[in-house]
């Protein structure tokens, strides 16, 4: 059972396309995130939502869009892709409390061309 | 402001040959500290933490890491290390201050036969 999963791994869109990514976590944790991991493998913090409330949000464009239906799903929806949202995105979980690490999705590569 | 420095972006090793991936963080008032790994095309795989007690710790793989407060460092050493070792490696560090992980600009490690 993957723990935190994410759709699609791979996507590839032309610029000015309106595109969604979606995270599931089954670990029955109360935190989810989205980073953004640029093409030198820095990880930049994106959202972060607990018990479906957002309390991260980060200088991110207007066009990124989080949406958390339940505890167990963060989804990402970008409007007007650009080239430079070309990146790999992750999906994390973790439980409440700060003494706790993250889980991470396998990612999803966006390619906007 | 809250920062984590992983001075090496680099770090090749030969085989069997001892490393340490260095990591320093900005204030040690209450950190939790994690090391995690991501092989190539993969998402991140936690290695090792340390929430409290021993400052040693042990993770996966045969690697272990050192909190030290007084230079708030927290580095990662292997004894011996394999070829399935070369991948990227991301310090984090969590603050009780807030919710989101910082993360390092991760060391890339390639283990060189």
């Amino acid at each position: 059972d993957t723990a935190v999963s994410q759709t699609p791994k791979y996507l590839v869109t032309q610029m000015g396309n309106d595109k969604s990514i979606k995270c599931e976590q089954n670990l029955g944790h109360d935190t989810m995130y989205w980073y953004k991991q640029d093409s030198k493998k820095f990880l930049k913090i994106m959202f972060s939502y607990n018990n479906k409330e957002l309390i991260i949000n980060e200088t991110v464009p207007n066009r990124f869009s989080p949406k958390s239906p339940d505890k167990a799903h963060l989804n990402l929806h970008i409007n007007s892709l650009e080239l430079g949202d070309s990146a790999v995105y992750f999906c994390a979980s973790s439980q409440g409390g700060f003494n706790t690490e993250a889980f991470f999705g396998q990612g999803t590569r966006l390619t906007v061309v | 402001a809250q920062s984590v420095t992983q001075l090496d972006s680099q770090v090749p090793v030969f085989e069997e040959a001892p490393v340490e991936l260095r990591c320093n963080y900005s204030s040690s008032v209450s950190v939790y500290l994690f090391w995690y790994v991501q092989y190539p095309n993969q998402g991140l795989q936690l290695l090792l933490k340390y929430l409290s007690g021993s400052t040693l710790v042990k993770g996966i793989n045969g690697f272990e890491a050192e909190f030290n407060k007084s230079q708030t460092s927290f580095h990662l050493r292997k004894p011996s290390v394999h070829i399935s070792d070369t991948a990227e490696y991301f310090c984090a560090v969590r603050w009780n201050t807030g919710n989101q992980f910082y993360f390092g600009t991760g060391t890339s490690l390639t283990v060189i036969p």
